[in-house]
């Protein structure tokens, strides 16, 4: 079973369209929640920690729901530059990261 | 910005061949991390390392692979013997906790096994 699964890729959408994407995590011990952004061959890049009250930072929202262990992101107003790969991580206590395959966005004018 | 450095960024080597990985942490970090990438794949655990000992690793750490910090400020990742499969992105990354949170990634070196 997989520990993080993510929605298939990739989402095509234009300039300010409205994108969710979705994950869900196997292990019910996971305490930390993250979503990573990932450039083309570049490194992972901390987009923002997820928290159960949820949280949005500008564009971006995201929500966890500990007892369906499911994650989200919602990016609003979508711009070129969010085309990116959007990975979704997971940790338990003293662990190292878990991370999800990734959801490849690209926006388009 | 403080940032996680790795040497090479590319490294072109032949099976069966010994490489070292190189990579240079923030400097008040505590913890430090090796991953890999295989292309279009994704991102995996291979070991976490904390006062100077492993302090996880998963199935893929095997008896190929070793880490040293050998000084203050240097991090590295060695594989004895590399096989084709080994080409990947190697991603070294640092954090102040043990969660993780605000884990940074180096930029990176691409291992190509011939």
């Amino acid at each position: 079973r997989k520990e993080v699964e993510q929605d298939p890729g990739p989402f095509n959408v234009p300039e300010g369209a409205t994108v969710a994407f979705n994950c869900t995590y196997s292990n019910s011990a996971s305490q930390s929640f993250f979503w990573y952004r990932q450039d083309c061959r570049k490194e992972p890049k901390l987009l923002m920690s997820v928290y159960s009250s949820g949280n949005e930072d500008g564009r971006f929202t995201a929500q966890l729901n500990r007892a369906s262990q499911y994650i989200s992101l919602l990016i609003r107003d979508s711009k070129l530059s969010d085309s990116a790969t959007y990975l979704c991580v997971v940790s338990s206590a003293g662990t190292a990261l878990i991370f999800g395959k990734g959801t490849t966005l690209s926006v388009s004018s | 910005e403080p940032e996680v450095t790795q040497t090479p960024s590319h490294q072109v080597t032949q099976m069966g061949q010994e490489v070292i990985l190189r990579c240079v942490p923030i400097s008040n970090h505590l913890y430090f991390y090796w991953y890999r990438q295989i292309l279009g794949q994704k991102v995996e655990f291979l070991v976490s390392f904390y006062n100077n000992e492993i302090s996880e690793k998963s199935e893929i750490f095997d008896d190929q692979f070793s880490v040293e910090r050998p000084d203050g400020s240097n991090f590295t990742l060695k594989i004895r013997s590399t096989k084709l499969e080994d080409s990947a992105m190697y991603f070294c990354a640092s954090s102040t906790n043990t969660d993780s949170t605000e884990a940074f990634f180096g930029q990176g070196t691409r291992l190509t096994v011939v």
